[in-house]
């Protein structure tokens, strides 16, 4: 079964270095999405990104991130000079359409800020 | 988003059916039905959706009532691995972000 894969599964970083968080969604998927989950906290949307560019973005999504699709394959999440708070699970998740379809998410990756 | 209301947590016993309420006394016309859960240390994982009629999949069914103000989820013979988080969520028909709220934590007793 195709599936949405992530990597890294966890990552590490110093407070003020920039990450970049990776996503391969699923092939034939035109609508990507980025979201987190602060530890014990619920899901929330990041963004969502079609046909290159950005289609919805929520008011956590601020100047610190961005998103590219910088090939046919990968999309990304980059966070420049990450916060404590930004620690947290990031799942990259795909759809075929946008709407009301179905959305599969990744494993995600663990994002620790120190 | 139209709000969504769910119980906190919810026990069953393995091979019973669970019937998982949800409140939306707020939805619009045009606001599908989605349900997600999210198994432990995993990714949100699609259940089902709906509009107006119930609808079944291999997962689950969804029974949406006659005035879409509320509807359950029917997990006709849970499992262990059924054990999970699940979430009602309303979207509108040309949205893309789904909105998360506490879900009901469902416990599945062998």
């Amino acid at each position: 079964e195709p599936e949405v894969t992530q990597t890294p599964s966890h990552q590490v970083t110093q407070m003020g270095q920039e990450v970049i968080l990776r996503c391969v969604p699923i092939s034939n998927h035109l609508y990507f999405y980025w979201y987190r989950q602060i530890l014990g906290q619920k899901v929330e949307f990041l963004v969502s990104f079609y046909n290159n560019e950005i289609s919805e973005k929520s008011e956590i999504f601020d100047d610190q991130f961005s998103v590219e699709r910088p090939d046919g394959s990968n999309f990304t999440l980059k966070i420049r000079s990450t916060k404590l708070e930004d620690s947290a699970m990031y799942f990259c998740a795909s759809s075929e359409w946008g709407g009301n379809t179905e959305a599969f998410f990744g494993q995600g990756t663990r994002l620790t800020v120190v | 988003d139209a709000k969504t209301t769910q119980p906190n947590s919810m026990e069953s016993n393995e091979e019973e059916p669970v019937h998982l309420p949800c409140n939306h006394s707020t939805i619009s016309g045009t606001d599908y039905i989605h349900w997600y859960r999210q198994l432990p240390s995993q990714g949100p994982e699609y259940v089902i959706h709906g509009l107006t009629s119930n609808v079944n999949n291999r997962m689950a069914s969804l029974a949406i009532a006659e005035d879409r103000k509320s509807s359950t989820l029917i997990l006709h013979r849970a499992t262990l691995r059924d054990a999970a988080v699940y979430y009602c969520i309303l979207m509108e028909t040309s949205g893309s972000r789904l909105t998360f709220g506490e879900g009901t934590q469902l416990t599945v007793n062998p």
